[in-house]
């Protein structure tokens, strides 16, 4: 079935660093990439997603890239700060056009 | 504007209890879905409502899991004959769109825990 996979369940920077949190997923036909971010007792917060068509979209102080050829996601975060601490989630639409498929999440730890 | 609103926050409830839950999706969302995440997981897919259609029930554990939407606005996931694997986040998220490929726009989610 389809899956999205996390390479690290947990990443520690120093304030002012640069994250990077990678995820993987299975299905070549995927067409939809997004991340969210989620603090302890809230709802997964939308960050920025990217479209099979393009292999680069940048936000503010966000970064996604997508590399279909070996179906990695990665997330680049600037100047990682405090607030930055959560946990992080890829998900890849499924083939049914409206389902998010959710990698199991990255915890990023942040510290001043 | 106002978000996703889920009630109740949390929710205790014995085994073999019926439960309801209740989102409030943003206003004009022509799109609403549920999912539950588990502790330490990932959110996973339950159902899909286009309006007041359900299109998509794929993701429903059991048939003891039951959702509506019957004025494409408010939707409840009811829960029938609680079981302590039922125990999770309940998580309702709304998107514009009628179609994949846009964002959905989260809840807090509803944490049922079943004793």
């Amino acid at each position: 079935g389809e899956s999205v996979g996390l390479h690290l369940p947990t990443l520690s920077v120093q304030e002012g660093d640069n994250s990077i949190i990678n995820c993987a997923y299975s299905n070549s036909a995927s067409d939809y990439f997004i991340w969210y971010k989620q603090e302890s007792g809230k709802g997964p917060q939308f960050i920025i997603d990217i479209r099979s068509n393009m292999d680069k979209r940048q936000g503010q102080r966000v970064t996604v890239l997508l590399n279909k050829t070996v179906k990695h996601l990665s997330l680049q975060i600037a100047a990682t700060q405090p607030g930055d601490s959560a946990v992080y989630f890829c998900a890849a639409e499924a083939l049914s056009g409206t389902a998010l498929i959710f990698g199991k999440g990255t915890t990023l730890s942040v510290s001043s | 504007g106002a978000g996703v609103s889920q009630s109740p926050r949390y929710k205790v409830a014995k085994r073999g209890q019926d439960v309801a839950l209740r989102c409030d999706p943003i206003s004009g969302h022509v799109s609403l879905f549920w999912y539950q995440q588990a502790l330490g997981q990932g959110p996973e897919f339950l159902t899909y409502f286009q309006n007041e259609a359900q299109l998509d029930k794929s993701g429903l554990p059991s048939d003891r899991f039951f959702a509506e939407r019957p004025e494409g606005s408010v939707s409840t996931l009811k829960i029938q004959r609680t079981q302590q694997e039922d125990s999770a986040v309940y998580l309702c998220a709304s998107s514009w769109r009628g179609q994949g490929g846009y964002e959905q726009y989260f809840g807090p989610g509803t944490r049922l825990t079943v004793t």
